[in-house]
C-alpha cells in the first residue's frame, strides 16, 4: 500500500518476553520516526533515523529499549525484557525529510504486557 | 527550548456550532507547525501546516489555523463541527536549529460533538 506499515497490530505478551515491532515506511521517505503513546496520554517521542542512522536516540526509556533501520527502509524497535509499564501503543511515521516535511503515520502497535 | 501548549484537554460543542482548540508554542527559532488528528485505534493524520508562508493555513476537512507569531498561537478553528470530527487533536512543533533536529507534540486535546 501506500501508507506506513505496522505489524502487528496488535501483540500481547508475558512479561519478561522480548517483543519485535515492525514498521515499513512511505518508499522514498528517508527519516523515520518511532513513538509511544500510552492509555491517555500524548506521544511521547523514542527514537528518530535518517536513512540508516539513528542521530536522536534521547528518547529510548532504558537499555531494554532499541531500534535500527536496515536499507533505509524497514525498522524493527525491539523491547528486551519486558515490563508491565512497557504496555502501550508504538506508533511509526516516516517523512520525506526530518523538521519541516509532515510526518505520515502508521496505525501502530497496540503491545500488551500481562 | 521548545515547548507545546495545548491549554484544553477536552472540548465539547454541539453538531453545527464553531470548534476552537488552543495551541500556543515556545521555540528559539523559526518552526514549523502541524495539527494531526487522531481517530480510535487509528495513527494521527495531518490536518494541515505551517512553514512561514501564509499565516492562515487551510487544512483538509474545513478546519484552518491562524499563526500568530505576537502571542506565539497557532489555534484550530472550523465553523461548523460534525459529528466524524470527534476525535483527539495535537498541536506540534518542529525546528531545525543547527545541526539538529527536534519535533515536539502537545498533550492533545479531545474534541467531543455533540448531537
Amino acid at each position: 500500500g501506500a501508507g506506513v506499515s505496522q505489524s502487528p497490530s496488535n501483540k500481547v505478551t508475558e512479561k519478561g518476553k522480548d517483543v519485535e515491532l515492525r514498521c515499513d515506511p512511505i518508499s522514498g521517505h528517508t527519516a523515520l520516526y518511532w513513538y509511544r503513546q500510552s492509555l491517555g496520554q500524548g506521544l511521547e517521542f523514542l527514537i528518530y533515523f535518517q536513512g540508516n542512522s539513528a542521530p536522536d536516540k534521547s528518547g529510548l526509556p532504558s537499555d531494554r529499549f532499541s531500534a535500527e533501520r536496515t536499507g533505509g527502509s524497514v525498522s524493527t524497535l525491539t523491547i528486551q525484557r519486558t515490563q508491565q509499564e512497557d504496555s502501550a501503543v508504538y506508533l511509526c511515521a516516516s517523512s520525506l525529510a526530518p523538521s519541516s516535511q509532515p510526518q505520515h503515520f502508521g496505525d501502530g502497535t497496540r503491545l500488551s504486557i500481562l | 527550548a521548545q515547548s507545546v501548549t495545548q491549554l484544553d484537554s477536552h472540548v465539547s460543542v454541539s453538531e453545527g456550532t464553531p470548534v476552537l482548540l488552543r495551541c500556543n508554542y515556545s521555540s528559539s527559532y523559526s518552526p514549523s507547525l502541524f495539527w494531526y488528528v487522531q481517530h480510535p485505534n487509528k495513527g494521527l493524520q495531518l490536518l494541515l501546516k505551517y512553514t512561514s508562508a501564509a499565516t492562515l493555513v487551510k487544512g483538509i476537512n474545513g478546519f484552518e489555523a491562524e499563526f500568530k507569531k505576537s502571542e506565539t498561537s497557532f489555534h484550530l478553528t472550523k465553523p461548523s463541527a460534525h459529528m466524524s470530527d470527534a476525535a483527539e487533536y495535537f498541536c506540534v512543533v518542529s525546528d531545525t536549529p543547527t545541526g539538529g533536529f527536534k519535533t515536539i507534540f502537545g498533550a492533545g486535546t479531545r474534541l467531543f460533538v455533540k448531537a
